[in-house]
């Protein structure tokens, strides 16, 4: 059990363009969901904390704007990367944690993005 | 605030070797702990986490943890390293009961196995 399934596994668009990234819980509900990046060799950053039905909360320094968070249902949180630019290009990777029963995260098997 | 310190960008260990891994942790208050594992190029797997009771938590694939409150350290051992187990290790730590359920993770040490 606890299953997150995160799609694509990797990406590449053009600079400028969106890119849209889905993250699901597959067996569970989870109300919340977080968004984190991670480049090349090291840790993982958290960007937002993604809330069931209401706005995202964003860590200090990243952008609101740019990258768009929506998490319309208790199995399906998405970040939306808006304009990409090359410098967004990163490791992009969801966690999912479990309504009651007990605590702990399930992460996505990520998504790498390349902006070209 | 919370914080995690790491030892060691890169450990590696020969085969069948004893594996430690250092984790040292910052908290105004009793932390959850974690430790994760990363593949290249895929997500995190929860290798095992301390929250209350028992300090010495075993966990998948033979890895055990100690939670040592006085010295602020959740190390991660395994009697004997395998190939398999060459991979990045994060450990994290949550205020989860005081309101604070965010992960915040360590700079990770890769460990290599040498056979």
């Amino acid at each position: 059990g606890a299953v997150v399934s995160q799609h694509p596994s990797w990406v590449i668009c053009k600079s400028g363009t969106s890119v849209k990234i889905e993250c699901r819980s597959l067996d569970f509900q989870a109300t919340t969901m977080f968004w984190y990046r991670q480049f090349p060799k090291q840790s993982l950053m958290l960007m937002a904390t993604s809330n069931e039905g209401s706005k995202a909360t964003y860590e200090q320094g990243v952008e609101k704007d740019k990258f768009l968070i929506n998490h319309a249902s208790l199995t399906l949180s998405t970040l939306t990367v808006t304009s990409a630019h090359p410098e967004d290009s990163s490791f992009y990777i969801c966690s999912a944690r479990r309504d009651g029963g007990g605590y702990g995260y399930t992460f996505g098997s990520g998504t790498r993005l390349t902006v070209v | 605030a919370q914080s995690v310190t790491q030892l060691g960008s890169h450990v590696s260990v020969s085969e069948g070797a004893l594996v430690l891994l250092r984790c040292n942790y910052s908290s105004s208050v009793p932390p959850y702990l974690f430790w994760y594992v990363q593949y290249p190029n895929q997500g995190l797997q929860l290798l095992l986490k301390y929250t209350t009771g028992a300090t010495l938590v075993k966990g998948i694939n033979g890895f055990e943890a100690e939670f040592k409150k006085s010295e602020t350290s959740f190390h991660l051992t395994k009697p004997s390293a395998h190939m398999s187990d060459a991979a990045e290790y994060f450990c994290a730590v949550s205020d989860y009961d005081f309101g604070n359920e965010k992960l915040t993770f360590g700079t990770g040490t890769r460990l290599t196995i040498i056979p």
